[in-house]
């Protein structure tokens, strides 16, 4: 069965721009989380949708919000982007909202913002 | 939040060799799991191991939750094992991983 898709896989942008994320669960995952990736700070937790409503969110400023479809198909959108916000960005499904199941990430978006 | 230790950080190894990585984590934990970060930035799914000891080919990992720690076993290393792995650990507070730093392992030929 296909896995975690995200799109798209590569982004450049400009400061001040905004974007739009994409990420496909796998086929009955109920739940989608993001995580930013950066050289300096590491994976860290931005947000999780379960059943179109967002559970828990991570420290991130209000610039970062998301949401999810009643597919389960999440998105995730940075406004007024600034060069520290460069990252690859994954995606992670599970099964249910319990998060004993194990989890699944994507290829992730790698975005440049220059 | 939960505080998660990798060690070692950065690992050489020659081609045929046994290696062990160690997470140690802060608190009781729901989920653990181990990743291989390929050179694309996938995160490869290695073990879903919150307690015990599970084995796939060449790799296996054993949990001991009472102690906090996990252990991820690579033996008889080849090239393809190089790149970052990564133990994330979710304490069943908030739905959410917590990554630790990584170990970078090369295993060179």
């Amino acid at each position: 069965k296909a896995g975690v898709t995200q799109t798209p896989r590569y982004l450049i942008k400009t400061r001040g721009q905004q974007v739009t994320l994409s990420c496909s669960p796998i086929s009955g995952h109920r739940s989608v989380s993001w995580y930013q990736q950066t050289p300096g700070q590491g994976l860290q937790f931005l947000f999780e949708y379960f059943s179109e409503t967002q559970r828990n969110k991570g420290n991130f400023p209000g610039r970062f919000s998301g949401r999810q479809f009643s597919n389960s198909r999440s998105e995730m959108n940075v406004s007024t982007l600034e060069l520290g916000d460069s990252a690859l960005y994954l995606c992670a499904s599970s099964l249910d909202g319990s998060w004993n199941t194990e989890a699944f990430f994507g290829q992730g978006t790698r975005l440049t913002v220059v | 939040g939960i505080q998660v230790e990798q060690s070692p950080p950065d690992l050489i190894l020659q081609e045929g060799a046994n290696s062990t990585l160690r997470c140690n984590f802060s608190d009781s934990v729901n989920n653990l799991q181990w990743f291989h970060q390929n050179p694309w930035g996938q995160l490869i799914n290695l073990f879903y191991i919150p307690s015990g000891t599970k084995q796939n080919g060449r790799l296996s990992a054993t949990t001991v939750a009472t102690e906090r720690y996990s252990l991820l076993y690579i033996s008889s290393s080849q090239t393809t094992d190089s790149g970052v792995y990564f133990c994330a650990v979710e304490p069943g507070t908030g739905n959410q991983f917590y990554f630790g730093t990584g170990t970078s392992l090369t295993v060179i030929p």
